[in-house]
């Protein structure tokens, strides 16, 4: 069967940096995907990796390891706003999504 | 632009009692994707379209219908609805179904069936 796992949820403090893991098995692999969804709305993107390494995006890095099945979102800066659910997700062999359940992230003073 | 968008954002419902719920995007995209969100689970898609006048199933299709009869429009049918059907739904879009699938997502409707 297909698999995403990441923690249920991780605390952190305003100004510090997290990280946050993805790991994946998938009937073959098209890209990997972090979309973040504050409480009540809508799910919005955030990077895509498709080839091993680190992509930078400001304050937002997500790195892949497809030998692994291993993806994280590195979060630097940590800002109150950012408290939000952060989700990984695979797009299989058949360019269709995977989801894991996603990551809450609790920021705190 | 008003991106994707759905109504209606809030519903209640009697088990057996039917229901459509409207997507709408203005991006002109070709792709477009009802996603259920429960407690605990990921995404799962239900069903999706490759565009126009086109529906295909998802990772769990039973209970619902759609149809694309308009580029821009996809629309989510529950037949009889049931308690099991209780969920946030999300409707989504995108310009291609390759590898780079940015897919952009409606602000949900919650759904309970009573």
């Amino acid at each position: 069967g297909q698999n995403i796992d990441q923690p249920t949820e991780m605390t952190a403090t305003e100004g510090a940096i997290v990280q946050i893991n993805c790991t994946y098995q998938t009937s073959g692999f098209n890209g990997l995907f972090w979309y973040q969804q504050h409480a009540g709305e809508a799910p919005t993107f955030l990077s895509y990796n498709v080839l091993d390494g680190l992509e930078e995006k400001g304050r937002f890095s997500s790195f892949l390891s497809r030998s692994k099945g291993y993806s994280y979102l590195l979060l630097k800066e940590l800002q109150m706003k950012d408290s939000a659910s952060y989700l990984c997700a695979v797009m299989d062999s058949n360019y269709q999504l995977i989801w894991g359940a996603g990551t809450k992230l609790i920021i705190k003073p | 632009n008003a991106g994707v968008t759905q109504t209606p954002k809030f519903r209640v419902l009697k088990t057996g009692q039917s229901m459509t719920l409207l997507c709408a995007q203005d991006m002109n995209h070709e792709y477009m994707y009802w996603y259920r969100q429960d407690p605990g689970m990921g995404l799962r898609l239900i069903h999706y379209s490759v565009g126009e006048g086109t529906t295909a199933k998802g990772e769990v299709p039973d209970g619902y219908n759609v149809s694309r009869l308009k580029k821009q429009n996809f629309l989510l049918g529950l037949e009889s609805a049931a308690p099991s059907q209780t969920s946030v739904y999300f409707c989504a879009s995108s310009q291609t179904s390759g590898s780079y699938n940015e897919q952009f997502f409606g602000p949900g409707t919650r759904l309970t069936v009573l």
